[in-house]
């Protein structure tokens, strides 16, 4: 079964920083990669799909990126709402989350 | 507008099995998978299966092969999800959620607001 790391586990972050989630698959997995938020208490949202495409609704300030193995997703400009855990996905395995918090 | 409703919380006795709905509106229910994803306290996501809910076909995370069952009533429009021979490491809030066609992956667009199940003596 593909295993999905995600690194770091958590960080600390300031409001407008660029932050930076990496997803590293076992094994070359294409561009299918979706990447959820979640906060606590709630269900997840999903952000990104198919690697690098932005589900509706979800502000620009989300981007992901990569394919095979190695993926992104990245926040260019942090705001106060974006401190939450995010998860990347590839079929029926979820990557460990990544918990970002206000510095 | 598209939402799933999910049954309430349920507690459980260990060796008991949990029946959890979800109920689908704003959409054509037939139309799109369903997935059921569980989140034990303080942990991460967990990905249980699928089930089509128009041919009723499913596939279970290996995990739960033998222990989960999901079907569906097009009827209502309503997804379930049931559990046997609950332990108390199976304590965790169950989501259902819709699968997003046309994509290359599975991405899940639509969430029920999750089901707390407590598996307690």
């Amino acid at each position: 079964a593909i295993q999905l790391t995600q690194s770091p586990s958590s960080l600390s972050a300031s409001v407008g920083d660029r932050v930076t989630i990496t997803c590293r698959a076992s094994q070359g997995i294409s561009s299918a990669l979706a990447w959820y938020q979640q906060k606590p208490g709630k269900a997840p949202k999903l952000l990104i799909y198919d690697a690098s495409s932005l589900e509706s609704g979800v502000p620009s300030r989300f981007s992901g990126s990569g394919s095979g193995t190695d993926f992104t997703l990245t926040i260019s400009s942090l705001q106060p709402e974006d401190f939450a855990t995010y998860y990347c996905q590839q079929l029926a395995t979820f990557g460990q989350g990544t918990k970002v918090e206000i510095k | 507008q598209v939402q799933l409703v999910q049954s309430g919380a349920e507690v459980k006795k260990p060796g008991a099995s949990v029946k959890v709905s979800c109920k689908a509106s704003g959409y054509t229910f037939t139309g799109y998978y369903m997935h059921w994803v569980r989140q034990a306290p303080g942990q991460g996501l967990e990905w249980m299966g699928w089930i089509n809910p128009n041919s009723g076909g499913t596939n279970y995370a290996q995990k739960f092969q033998g222990r989960v069952t999901m079907t569906r009533d097009t009827s209502i429009s309503t997804a379930y999800m049931e559990l046997s021979r609950l332990r108390s490491d199976d304590t965790a809030v169950y989501y259902c959620a819709r699968e997003r066609p046309g994509t290359v992956t599975t991405a899940l667009e639509v969430w029920g607001q999750g089901t707390l199940v407590t598996v307690s003596s």
